[in-house]
């Protein structure tokens, strides 16, 4: 089953705050993050590997609660470059099998 | 210093007309993955396989067929496509399962006319 983002779609100014919301409806093993721009192939962002793990890159960072059977994105001081759709990607099994995408948010920096 | 590479990037058909699209990578990876991606929607994975594993969706249509002669190659196969079947097709690897990052190529974008 497809893990459910929220929002679906959200317009930010630059230096505006996020955060991306990722359910799952069963256990979830890890995590990853995915941002693809238009017209683009999905960029790998980060992988949680392990429920309360936190991670960040720049100013975009992530949360896995493993009991809430969810994941967070955080984007900070957001800029034109963060512009995108947001997905998330979780394993169908522990550690194993296909890598199933959820619904994605579309993130839209305007100046 | 592509590391996954699909061609064409574009492909014309005509509606039943067979196409087959293709996947190189140069990681090694045990895993590649076809994804199926329609505009503003996320990417919904067709067939995966690890080493020479097949596996396909349940709902992936008997229409899509996929071949992994080799570690470095993977081509998908569209035996009679319809214009739904217009969409980009994306190809992606893993070293391992999914608790690996995936990386794309891409992708192949489709129109059936």
């Amino acid at each position: 089953q497809q893990p459910v983002q929220s929002p679906q779609a959200v317009i930010l100014r630059e230096g505006e705050d996020a955060v991306i919301n990722c359910s799952s409806s069963k256990a979830l093993y890890s995590v990853h993050w995915y941002r693809q721009k238009h017209g683009e192939a999905p960029v790998f962002l980060m992988i949680l590997l392990k429920g309360g793990e936190q991670k960040g890159h720049d100013k975009i960072s992530a949360s896995f609660n493993e009991k809430k059977q969810q994941s967070s994105l955080y984007l900070t001081a957001s800029q034109l470059s963060y512009s995108g759709t947001y997905f998330c990607g979780t394993p169908n099994t522990f550690g194993n099998e296909k890598l199933t995408f959820g619904t994605g948010t579309r993130l839209t920096i305007i100046p | 210093d592509a590391m996954v590479i699909q061609n064409p990037r574009y492909q014309v058909t005509q509606f039943g007309k067979p196409v087959t699209l293709s996947c190189s990578q140069t990681l090694n990876h045990n895993v590649m993955y076809w994804y199926q991606q329609k505009s503003s929607q996320a990417p919904k994975l067709l067939f995966h396989y690890y080493d020479k594993d097949f596996n396909n969706e349940a709902d992936t249509p008997d229409n899509f067929q996929s071949r992994r002669p080799n570690t470095s190659f993977c081509f998908l196969d569209i035996r009679s496509p319809g214009l739904g079947d217009a969409a980009m097709y994306l190809c992606a690897t893993s070293r391992d399962w999914g608790d690996t990052e995936a990386f794309f190529g891409q992708g192949t974008r489709l129109t059936v006319v």
